[in-house]
């Protein structure tokens, strides 16, 4: 199948700093990217929608100024965690199809480990 | 999306079947179902997906019940590696292609 890199797999920063994670799909173009955020024993919650050429769509209750998403290219997409404290420290992970519309696969990255000091 | 409900957990021999059950009473005629699987600190692995009819790969087998309000996840012969939480999602076109998780199924197999 396709794959998804993620980079860094971990980091820790000092809170007030902003941290960048980068999502890659490696033999594919993804025009649409999704990022997850999951909590310790807790389920995948949805943040936001990345979109190449275009702003992202945010879940509900995520801050748009807090995680910041771009999606320079087709196959690369970014969030940044801005001005990072304890609460956000999470495992982050990103996603994307290979083909738009819903009978296919989505394929996962990894995940970033994310410790806010 | 349907909102779905799966157990909390359930256990499996080693080498016997695993049936992962998935109540979804709400679906719509247009929603997929969707099976993924999460090992302990890592993303989430594709496992099969289906509309209406029973779908097989080799990792697994889809069971869809005729009116598509429930449906069963095989793992024909459980193996260690297998122990990991188990989505069942339903997905409609006009959400495109996000996937939404609810809390699925802890499945531990043991020797």
């Amino acid at each position: 199948g396709a794959v998804v890199s993620q980079h860094p797999s971990w980091v820790i920063c000092k809170s007030g700093t902003s941290v960048k994670i980068e999502c890659r799909s490696l033999d594919f173009q993804a025009t649409t990217m999704f990022w997850y955020r999951q909590f310790p024993k807790q389920s995948l919650m949805l943040m936001a929608t990345s979109n190449e050429g275009s702003k992202a769509t945010y879940e509900q209750g995520v801050e748009k100024d807090k995680f910041l998403i771009n999606h320079a290219s087709l196959t690369l997409s970014t969030l940044t965690v801005t001005s990072a404290h304890p609460e956000d420290s999470s495992f982050y992970i990103c996603s994307a199809p290979a083909f738009p519309g819903p009978d296919n696969e989505q394929f996962f990255g990894p995940g970033t480990r994310l410790t806010v000091l | 999306d349907a909102k779905t409900t799966q157990p909390p957990s359930m256990d499996c021999a080693e080498g016997r079947a695993a049936n992962l059950p998935c109540n979804h009473s709400t679906i719509s005629g247009n929603e997929y179902v969707y099976w993924y699987r999460q090992i302990h600190s890592q993303g989430p692995q594709y496992i099969i997906h289906g509309l209406k009819n029973n779908e097989t790969n080799e990792m697994a087998s889809l069971i869809i019940t005729e009116d598509r309000k429930s449906s069963t996840l095989i793992l024909p012969h459980a193996t260690l590696r297998d122990t990991a939480v188990y989505y069942c999602i339903v997905r409609a076109p006009e959400y495109g292609n996000k996937l939404v998780f609810g809390a699925g199924t802890i499945l531990r197999v043991k020797s």
